[in-house]
């Protein structure tokens, strides 16, 4: 089946440090990917996504690039800031199937001043 | 900007008693779902429903559940008979459409804790 691989959090950085948040998948189909964020108290929010290989997706500074040869979607951003703190999901939608989204566990950000 | 709201923000209750859990979608959607979280695993599909009825359902989904909309605004979830392993966090999520290309806007959630 369809499923999605998140690396473990928390990930504590310290302000203006680079972000990497692995994602890796394995899909039935050709799937589109998508990174969403849920701040605290908040619900989940779409942040990015790209629906072919090589696209890539980009929203509020954070990147993503579809890679098939690898099944991957890493989120990146260059400089975190403390209001970037929340739990990133990383998700696929396998197309000509359902359209519901296959979650990963999600991913704890924590960015210290 | 329209958001999906959930109640209660968290619940607890015994094992065996029924609960309901609300969602207010956002107005001018149709289509609406219910997830799960348990905690440190994976967000899962319960069930999505469109035009009155159930459209799809996950294999958690089962007799102990119902999902109904009993006016224009709510969209509820209803578990009959909580079992211990119900305790999660539940997300309730709406779109305007129900295809490949439409975002869904989640709520906030409602943590379930069964004793």
């Amino acid at each position: 089946g369809d499923s999605v691989t998140q690396m473990e959090g928390p990930v504590t950085l310290s302000e203006e440090a680079f972000l990497t948040i692995n994602c890796t998948y394995t899909a039935t189909g050709y799937p589109s990917l998508f990174w969403y964020v849920q701040y605290p108290g908040e619900g989940l929010q779409l942040l990015l996504k790209a629906t072919k290989a090589d696209d890539k997706g980009s929203n509020k500074g954070f990147e993503a690039t579809y890679r098939k040869e690898t099944t991957s979607f890493h989120l990146e951003k260059g400089s975190v800031q403390v209001s970037d703190s929340a739990v990133y999901f990383c998700a696929l939608i396998v197309s000509g199937g359902s359209y519901i989204p296959t979650f990963g566990r999600g991913t704890s950000l924590i960015v210290h001043p | 900007e329209p958001e999906v709201t959930q109640t209660p923000s968290h619940q607890v209750t015994q094992m065996g008693q029924e609960v309901i859990l609300r969602c207010v979608p956002i107005s001018n959607h149709l289509y609406f779902y219910w997830y799960r979280q348990i905690l440190g695993q994976k967000v899962e599909f319960l069930v999505s429903f469109y035009n009155n009825e159930i459209s799809e359902k996950s294999e958690i989904f089962d007799d102990q559940f119902s999902v109904e909309r009993p006016d224009g605004s709510n969209f509820t979830l209803k578990i009959r008979s909580t079992k211990l392993e119900d305790s999660a966090m539940y997300f309730c999520a709406s779109s305007e459409m129900g295809g490949l290309g439409e975002t869904q806007y989640f709520g906030p959630g409602t943590r379930l804790l069964v004793l």
